[in-house]
């Protein structure tokens, strides 16, 4: 099956640094990715739609300029937590589609963003 | 509006019990219907997946799940639960054009007693 890779799996930073989180997909090319977070014992909440060459969209309630999203090619999408502050602590998931065959999402490991 | 319905926040079985976990969808499209698992602290692993076809689908772990469109239901079971199988369950739903996110239940979590 698809792979999706992400890197790192777990991050700590002080606060008002940035972190920059990277979602591949390994073995496929993906035109949409998605970024999604999750805090502890709740169901993931999708933060925006990552399309290739072009801007993200954002789901309402997240702030963009502290969540940038590049999907630089059809293989990476980038998540930068800008000046990051403890309540931005949270476990991160990236997807891709696999437009081939059945168009079906496939989810990364996730990252832990831990920030002191 | 998509959405979907995990009626049971956290449900305690035994060991070699038997199992069901409700998901319930609402969904404009045709739906595509998805269960995943999650362990703590680890990511999302796929147990088993609807596209169209034979409305009961087996997965991984000996799960199975059955579509019913007319109770728009995708349950999932489990004859004879183990130990292993204490986790998170998400059911969540999609559709498989226009790569749209899929959209997720809020979760039952999986108590096994001996």
């Amino acid at each position: 099956g698809a792979v999706v890779s992400q890197h790192p799996s777990r991050v700590i930073c002080k606060s008002g640094t940035s972190v920059k989180i990277e979602c591949r997909s390994l073995d496929f090319q993906a035109t949409t990715m998605f970024w999604y977070r999750q805090f502890p014992k709740q169901s993931l909440m999708l933060m925006a739609t990552s399309n290739e060459g072009s801007k993200a969209t954002y789901e309402q309630g997240v702030e963009k300029d502290k969540f940038l999203i590049n999907h630089a090619s059809l293989t990476l999408s980038t998540l930068t937590v800008t000046s990051a502050h403890p309540e931005d602590s949270s476990f991160y998931i990236c997807s891709a589609n696999d437009p081939v065959g059945y168009n079906e999402q496939f989810f990364g490991p996730g990252t832990r963003l831990t920030v002191l | 509006a998509q959405s979907v319905t995990q009626p049971d926040i956290h449900i305690t079985v035994s060991e070699g019990a038997s199992l069901e976990l409700r998901c319930n969808y609402s969904y404009g499209a045709t739906p595509y219907l998805f269960w995943y698992v999650q362990s703590p602290g680890q990511g999302l692993q796929l147990l088993l997946k609807y596209f169209s076809g034979d409305t009961l689908v087996q997965g991984i772990k000996g799960f199975e799940a059955e579509f019913k469109r007319s109770q728009s239901s995708f349950n999932l079971r489990k004859p004879s639960v183990h130990w292993s199988d204490a986790a998170e369950y998400f059911c969540a739903v999609g559709a498989l054009a226009g790569n749209t996110p899929l959209v997720f239940g809020k979760g039952t979590r999986l108590s096994v007693i001996a």
